[in-house]
């Protein structure tokens, strides 16, 4: 079975900086997906970003891209020039790439506090 | 946008109740999923549902079932209620190969 490993239960940045999440996880499938999904303290789960691992190429949407390493089983989400709203639950997701395979499977989660 | 609505933003129930959970999404996803949230341990799936009248048990099935008679509605039931199954409840649905919409979730307490 698949696991998502998050081994930072907090994290807290300053405003306008760079912090980086991280993520690990353990498979032995060769095609899947990896999401990082955000929950603020309204407690809907948005989908931050996604990545396609038959892609090399790391996915990057806005302000928020991942470095995406295969081979190490690494999937970790750099927030540059950090705002308040950033300040929520992070999550890190894995689903299998076989036909069918639909359900998710998460990480613990990381706070991350967002400090003026 | 997909909306996900589940009926109770916060719920308290006795030990031994039986507890029902709804949740309705409305853009004909035939994919639907129950999900307990829990501090350090993320989310875990109890039920999903790829059609009408199917369900499968996900990691963590024990003391829940699970019923879908309609497309958009997919229900959570609790038995029997008990206080380890206090936590937070998310419901999630989608389109097959697409990303998950999650509603806002149900906060149970059991007492």
């Amino acid at each position: 079975a698949q696991t998502v490993t998050q081994s930072q239960p907090e994290m807290s940045v300053q405003e306008a900086e760079t912090v980086t999440l991280s993520c690990t996880y353990d498979t032995s499938e060769s095609d899947y997906y990896l999401f990082w999904y955000k929950q603020p303290p309204s407690r809907q789960m948005i989908l931050v970003i996604r990545q396609e691992a038959y892609k090399q190429q790391n996915a990057t949407e806005n302000r928020f891209s991942v470095n995406f390493q295969k081979a190490a089983k690494s999937f970790s989400l750099k927030i540059s020039d950090s705002q308040l709203g950033d300040a929520a639950m992070y999550f890190c997701a894995y689903r299998s790439a076989f036909q069918g395979a639909q359900k998710l499977v998460f990480g613990q989660g990381t706070r991350l506090t967002i400090n003026p | 946008d997909v909306k996900v609505t589940q009926s109770s933003r916060y719920l308290v129930k006795r030990t031994g109740e039986k507890v029902f959970l709804e949740c309705v999404q409305d853009m004909d996803h035939e994919n639907m999923f129950w999900y307990r949230q829990d501090p350090g341990l993320g989310l875990r799936l109890i039920y999903f549902s790829y059609d009408v009248k199917m369900k499968e048990k996900g990691d963590i099935p024990e003391g829940y079932s699970v019923s879908r008679e309609k497309k958009e509605r997919f229900s959570l039931i609790l038995e029997s209620a008990s206080t380890n199954q206090t936590s937070m409840y998310l419901c999630a649905s989608s389109l097959t190969y697409s990303p998950l919409h999650f509603g806002n979730g149900t906060r149970l307490t059991v007492t």
